[in-house]
């Protein structure tokens, strides 16, 4: 069952530019994490956020979280050609046992 | 230096034959997953252990089988019963409840 889902399945922008992804949940998380994943490779954690937090940044990301409307957004800034690749969200449910992942949002960024 | 690694990287199964897919980490983690992902698709959830000596099976346990003798690995088997095996396999690990660290995953082909 895929609890995510993420907006828009897919986004192109321009070098320099913010990129925005948002991921929407159904039922109650532990806290929802988010991931990048290069064409053909494993997948790299990036940002996880606990469900009583609001907002966290690492770098040139920033995660949102909104418990009341079950949704997430994940915003890059001044984002480069390298940024490209698709981005996922997972969500750790109550039990914390295992990661429910969304269908991911690909990410274009042209130099 | 700390990883988590799959081999092989690609792999050739003829129909009716069950193939073994390896994964190890020595990040201490006792958490470890398989996960499967077809074309332009998310993650799914095949089985999961948290404990040497047990697992649990995830969303698409039908026609796999795994074991978790030692803490290090956690080896995948795709036995014939799966009727539509070619995929990317992923395999991760984690502190239970935290991100999962990715390995950089096994590209299955039934010819």
């Amino acid at each position: 069952s895929q609890q995510g889902e993420e907006d828009p399945q897919a986004l192109s922008i321009q070098e320099g530019e913010n990129a925005t992804m948002n991921c929407s949940y159904k039922t109650s998380i532990n806290n929802l994490q988010w991931y990048r994943q290069n064409s053909g490779r494993g997948l790299v954690h990036l940002i996880l956020i606990r469900s009583n937090e609001r907002e966290k940044h690492s770098g040139r990301l920033r995660v949102t979280l909104d418990t009341s409307k079950k949704s997430s957004s994940l915003l890059i800034t001044a984002s480069r050609a390298a940024d490209t690749a698709s981005y996922f969200c997972a969500t750790l449910g109550p039990s914390g046992s295992r990661l429910t992942f969304g269908e991911g949002t690909q990410l274009t960024v042209n130099p | 230096d700390g990883g988590i690694t799959q081999s092989p990287k690609y792999l050739f199964r003829k129909e009716g034959q069950n193939v073994t897919l390896s994964c190890e980490q020595n990040l201490n983690h006792d958490a470890m997953y398989w996960y499967r992902q077809d074309p332009g698709q998310g993650l799914r959830l095949i089985y999961y252990s948290q404990i040497v000596n047990d697992f649990q099976k995830g969303d698409i346990a039908e026609g796999y089988s795994v074991s978790r003798e030692k803490k290090e690995s956690f080896p995948l088997t795709v036995t014939s019963a799966q009727k539509n095996p070619t995929a990317f396999y992923l395999c991760a690990s984690s502190i239970v409840g935290e991100g999962e660290f990715f390995g950089p995953g096994t590209r299955l082909t039934v010819l």
